[in-house]
């Protein structure tokens, strides 16, 4: 089944403890991207990648960090976080063609 | 910078009848790609439907249908015979070709009353 899968969905976690959400596809597509959702302010790119050891900032980058060493995994990394991280964060993936992005289920972060 | 833009943060809707809900974006670009995108309480992002900016033909999938506008960057989602599973909230995207950005509104919730 073509799929993008996160984890974990849920976390909750203290200020500062580094933290990372795995993201994988199977699809063989180009194209990653980590989103962030606030209620009212709709999603709002976080990164994204083009291809493999190539990324570039979305909207929201300060606070997190990435990596794409392989063409399947795509982990977003939360060196210190912090309070104003909470959110629901989503991994997609799509391809050059246009045909939009799949979604992953979605990880509810809570930084205490 | 591309915006998107969906003005309407609340719709309603009786069972059987027909909604638009509305999205505005603005660009430079010329070759770009349109989306609109449903996320039911369970959270899930499913995509409903996609116009290529470059076809003049109104894309249609089932119920759903789009108004596309291309000179005044309007690309409106009209749900025809909504049926309660439609209950959602909607967002409006925009990707400029051969790029990874992806842009999103703001989202609309659509309420369908039995």
């Amino acid at each position: 089944e073509a799929q993008v899968t996160q984890n974990p969905r849920y976390l909750i976690t203290v200020t500062g403890k580094k933290l990372t959400v795995t993201c994988s596809q199977n699809m063989n597509h180009e194209y990653m991207s980590w989103y962030r959702q606030d209620p009212g302010l709709g999603l709002r790119q976080i990164y994204y990648s083009m291809n493999v050891e190539v990324t570039d900032k979305g909207d929201v980058p300060e606070g997190y960090k990435v990596s794409r060493k392989e063409k399947r995994n795509f982990p977003l990394i939360l060196e210190s976080p912090s309070p104003n991280q909470t959110s629901l964060y989503f991994c997609a993936s799509g391809d050059r063609e246009g045909y939009g992005y799949t979604f992953g289920s979605g990880t509810r972060l809570t930084v205490v | 910078a591309q915006t998107v833009t969906q003005s309407q943060p609340e719709m309603s809707v009786q069972e059987a009848e027909t909604v638009t809900l509305s999205c505005t974006y603005d660009t430079s670009e010329s070759d770009y790609y349109l989306f609109w995108y449903k996320q039911p309480p369970s959270r899930q992002m499913i995509l409903v439907i996609r116009q290529e900016a470059y076809k003049q033909q109104n894309a249609t999938e089932n119920r759903f249908s789009v108004n596309f506008q291309k000179a005044a960057k309007s690309f409106s989602l009209k749900i025809s015979d909504s049926q309660l599973g439609d209950a959602a909230m909607y967002f409006c995207a925009y990707k400029a070709s051969n790029t990874g950005k992806l842009i999103f509104g703001q989202g609309t919730t659509l309420q369908v009353k039995p």
